[in-house]
């Protein structure tokens, strides 16, 4: 059983339109990571979220955490063929020394 | 450079020749971990380290082995690997703040047993 749940798994779309990636839970988290993996490398952060409620800006990504810590997303404005890669949402427990729990990624390609 | 090194990048190898992927990082990490990476089933963990000598299992762990003796280097072997062990291989390792956890990569490792 996956601890966190990415949708959609696929998003194909086109240069300049907008889209939202989710990362759902039934635990609570101290904080949920994204990273980014483009093919041949490992996974990189993009943001870290803590707080309840909280919004992070990264250019056009938009990160939030969900009110009761067990939800995030991503959202990206305008969307480039350079933002094309793996998505990975990764929640901590608490725990300094505690395993970070990893959705299943979302791939996403924007086509010129 | 603060980086996670892993060697080597590809590795194809037969059913049962015992072999190991090194891993080292250099931002003394207590936490390290390894994880495998197969299509439509995302980063499983195979094994973490929470500091020298200390090893606990992940979710995938049949299998492999792993050592801590030093913090910077954390080793997987496979004593004696069988085809589904090919996949895509990481080492990562992980550090906490107030406020901020953030999981360092390595380049990965694509290994194919025939």
């Amino acid at each position: 059983t996956q601890l966190l749940e990415q949708s959609p798994q696929f998003l194909s779309i086109q240069e300049g339109e907008n889209l939202t990636v989710y990362c759902n839970s039934s635990s609570v988290f101290s904080s949920l990571q994204w990273y980014r993996q483009e093919p041949g490398e490992g996974p990189v952060l993009l943001v870290t979220v803590v707080t309840g409620g909280e919004v992070k800006k990264l250019k056009r990504l938009t990160f939030q955490f969900g009110d009761a810590r067990k939800d995030s997303s991503l959202h990206i404005t305008a969307a480039q063929p350079g933002d094309t890669g793996l998505y990975l949402c990764a929640g901590d427990r608490g725990s300094t020394l505690g395993r970070l729990y990893f959705g299943r990624g979302t791939q996403l390609t924007v086509w010129p | 450079e603060a980086q996670v090194t892993q060697n080597p990048r590809y590795l194809i190898t037969v059913t049962g020749k015992k072999l190991t992927v090194t891993c080292s990082q250099n931002m003394n990490h207590e936490y390290m971990s390894w994880y495998r990476q197969d299509p439509g089933l995302g980063l499983r963990q195979i094994y973490y380290s929470m500091n020298v000598e200390v090893t606990d299992k992940g979710d995938v762990p049949e299998g492999y082995k792993v050592s801590r003796k030093e913090k910077r280097n954390f080793p997987l072997i496979l004593e004696s690997p069988s085809p589904n062990q090919t996949s895509l291989y990481f080492c990562a390792s992980k550090v906490t703040g107030v406020g901020y956890t953030e999981a360092f990569f390595g380049q990965g490792t694509r290994l194919t047993v025939v």
